[in-house]
């Protein structure tokens, strides 16, 4: 059925590291892999997505990779800073119109 | 601010109630997305509109019930209340529909309490 898996459920990095979010999906239709933040007591916001026509897309320190024979797509955020804590989603919209999200990761920054 | 508005921020009633959460997408919006989160499930797509038609469905129960109107507000109705369906529930609007659709821009969410 249509499913989207993602790893780690809650990771915690130091300051300046990176942090990399997996993702799976299930539908070898779906072209349209967004990922969105959530801060506490807020809505997701989007931070950045990507189409499959494209394996890989940058926008300043966020980057996602999408490898669409492995059916997986990855979150790169790089030189972690404080305010990249919060709970990050990824998505994908299958053949149906329906999307559907990651169950979340919880990123910690620890200072 | 995201410029989508949803009311009330809070709601708290009974077992059995029947209450309607309100959602205005932004301007020139046409398409306006329905989810609930809870802590144990993450964010659950309910149902999808699209100028006013629905466009797709999700893991919605049969008691919920939306819909979206000549100006593109929406609503989303859930009758006969059950403690479990204590939750947020979050509007998103995108100017489009499907997977075709850019970006989609969540409300602040208006959080349901079932007593």
């Amino acid at each position: 059925g249509e499913n989207v898996e993602q790893h780690p459920s809650t990771l915690s990095v130091q300051e300046g590291d990176s942090a990399v979010i997996k993702c799976t999906y299930s539908d070898s239709a779906s072209n349209y892999f967004p990922w969105y933040k959530q801060e506490l007591g807020k809505g997701p916001q989007l931070i950045i997505d990507i189409r499959s026509n494209v394996g890989e897309k940058k926008d300043q320190r966020i980057a996602v990779t999408l490898n669409k024979t492995a059916k997986h797509f990855s979150l790169h955020i790089t030189e972690t800073q404080p305010e990249d804590s919060a709970v990050y989603f990824c998505a994908a919209f299958f053949r149906d119109d329906k999307i559907i999200f990651g169950k979340g990761t919880r990123l910690h920054i620890l200072p | 601010d995201s410029g989508v508005t949803q009311t009330p921020k809070h709601l708290i009633t009974a077992t059995g109630q029947r209450v309607t959460l309100r959602c205005s997408p932004r301007s020139g919006d046409l398409s306006v997305y329905w989810y609930q989160q809870s802590l144990d499930q993450g964010l659950q797509f309910l149902i999808q509109y699209y100028n006013g038609e629905e466009r797709a469905k999700g893991n919605i129960l049969e008691r919920f019930s939306a819909q979206q109107f000549p100006d593109l507000h929406s609503e989303l109705n859930l009758s006969s209340l059950e403690l479990g369906d204590s939750a947020l529930y979050f509007c998103a609007s995108s100017p489009r529909s499907g997977r075709g659709a850019r970006e989609q821009f969540f409300g602040p969410g208006t959080r349901l309490t079932v007593l």
